[in-house]
């Protein structure tokens, strides 16, 4: 059972326009979910975080939405750029198990 | 400050063999954590290790084990490989606190392919 899901495996954006892209999750009991931006030979990298008692978070091009009722997140990088190319995994916790779980990724290919 | 540090990056085993993974956390970090990356499963949590301890386990067979030692770097086992293991394993490491949730830092991988 998928408890975190990326339903769209890819997603082709041209330069200088907003992604946008979407995690859903099915554990209303998680209360931390983050963004991580992994390119290819290397570890993931941390992106941006959100605890549950927000619904935005920001920093510089990037933006994390929180809805609990929809149960649902989405991360948007405004404006997009080539070096945003590579795949973002979400991934959620639960305060106190020390584990995340993760969405199986989507790629992001930003045109030049 | 030092990343996350797993050696080997690369590793070739046969079937039926054993393999163990090293880790290296940020200096000060204290909870290891141990996730394998297989195409189109994303990460999958193996298990997370705080003062030499497992606090949490994910889904896999007894095959998988890992430690921690006092400095707090980590190692990954595997026993009797099987073709299926074949993986980017993962090491993570976190900055403990309790007042609030903190990230997890990535190293780069070990690429165990298993012939």
């Amino acid at each position: 059972d998928q408890q975190v899901k990326q339903n769209s495996p890819s997603l082709s954006v041209q330069e200088g326009r907003i992604s946008i892209l979407n995690c859903d999750y099915t554990n209303s009991m998680f209360d931390y979910f983050l963004w991580y931006k992994k390119y290819p030979a290397e570890g993931p990298t941390f992106l941006i975080s959100i605890s549950s008692i927000k619904d935005k978070n920001e920093d510089g091009r990037f933006t994390v939405f929180l809805n609990k009722s929809a149960k649902h997140l989405s991360l948007h990088i405004v404006p997009s750029q080539p070096g945003d190319s590579a795949v973002y995994f979400c991934a959620a916790g639960l305060s106190g198990t020390y584990k995340y779980i993760f969405g199986t990724g989507t790629r992001l290919k930003v045109l030049a | 400050k030092a990343g996350v540090t797993q050696t080997p990056r690369y590793l070739i085993k046969t079937r039926g063999q054993q393999v163990t993974l090293s880790c290296s956390p940020i200096s000060g970090h204290r909870s290891v954590s141990w996730y394998q990356q297989t195409p189109g499963q994303g990460l999958q949590f193996l298990f997370e290790y705080f003062s030499e301890t497992q606090r949490n386990k994910g889904n896999f067979p007894g095959r998988f084990s890992g430690r921690q030692f006092s400095n707090s770097r980590s190692e990954m086992n595997v026993s009797t490989l099987e073709l299926g293991d074949s993986a980017l394993y993962l090491c993570a490491s976190r900055l403990v606190s309790l007042r609030s949730n903190t990230e997890a830092f990535f190293g780069q991988g070990t690429r165990l392919t298993v012939v």
